[in-house]
């Protein structure tokens, strides 16, 4: 079995200031980790995935997220936010192997001000 | 590269109508996804196709939902007779069938309004 939790619906940050988007784990397997980012009116788009290569995982437009298996965590940072990051994020686990079966979490919902 | 087509991008139905939607996956791409997303969750699974084979359904509702993938690329989902609780957007997806290349890459969307 397989979950996510992200322990943030909601997280407001002002522009230029440093974002963090937490997401915990659950798999009974080596997994395979992601994050997707949902516009409005858009579909998603994968910003960044962990398959058991290095630990910490660069993304486009600036994000990173980093594997930690003791906490069983794959939190998703960007150094400094912009307006364009506006949006909703999922955490998404995938069991390994040619048949995987992605479980999203609920997504966060980044609000960022001026 | 094209990404994956979804149509329509928006549909008004009313309850107890029929309803069906369309994707083309990113050529090659052997596996082919249909999910469920209704607003203010994330994605749920509701068909997995590899090629034109169901791979899981375990999360479709049979009674009134059906999908095929004839000639293992293109793919139809429908929905008959809608429910109001059918009102959601339904997201298409297609991956690579190789180990370690589960990346799944998602249409835009059909955003389906039950009245």
């Amino acid at each position: 079995a397989q979950s996510v939790t992200q322990l943030d619906s909601h997280v407001s940050v002002s522009e230029g200031t440093p974002v963090l988007l937490r997401c915990n784990y659950s798999s009974s397997y080596s997994p395979s980790l992601f994050w997707y980012v949902q516009h409005p009116n858009k579909g998603l788009q994968l910003l960044l995935k962990y398959t058991s290569a290095a630990t910490l995982v660069k993304g486009i437009n600036g994000f990173e997220a980093e594997f930690k298996k003791s906490e069983t965590s794959f939190h998703l940072t960007k150094p400094s936010a912009h307006m364009s990051d506006a949006a909703e994020y999922f955490c998404v686990v995938s069991s390994t192997g040619t048949a995987s079966k992605l479980t999203f979490g609920t997504g966060t919902r980044l609000q960022v001000t001026l | 590269e094209a990404g994956v087509a979804q149509s329509p991008r928006y549909k008004i139905i009313e309850k107890r109508q029929s309803v069906a939607f369309w994707c083309n996956p990113i050529s090659g791409h052997a596996t082919l996804y249909w999910y469920q997303q209704i607003l203010g969750q994330g994605p749920k699974l509701l068909i997995q196709f590899q090629n034109n084979g169901v791979v899981d359904d375990s999360q479709l509702p049979k009674d009134r939902f059906s999908a095929e993938r004839l000639k293992g690329v293109d793919s139809t989902l429908k929905i008959q007779p809608a429910k109001l609780e059918d009102s959601a957007v339904y997201l298409c997806a297609s991956s690579l069938w190789l180990p370690g290349e589960e990346t799944q890459y998602f249409g835009p969307g059909t955003r389906l309004l039950v009245l």
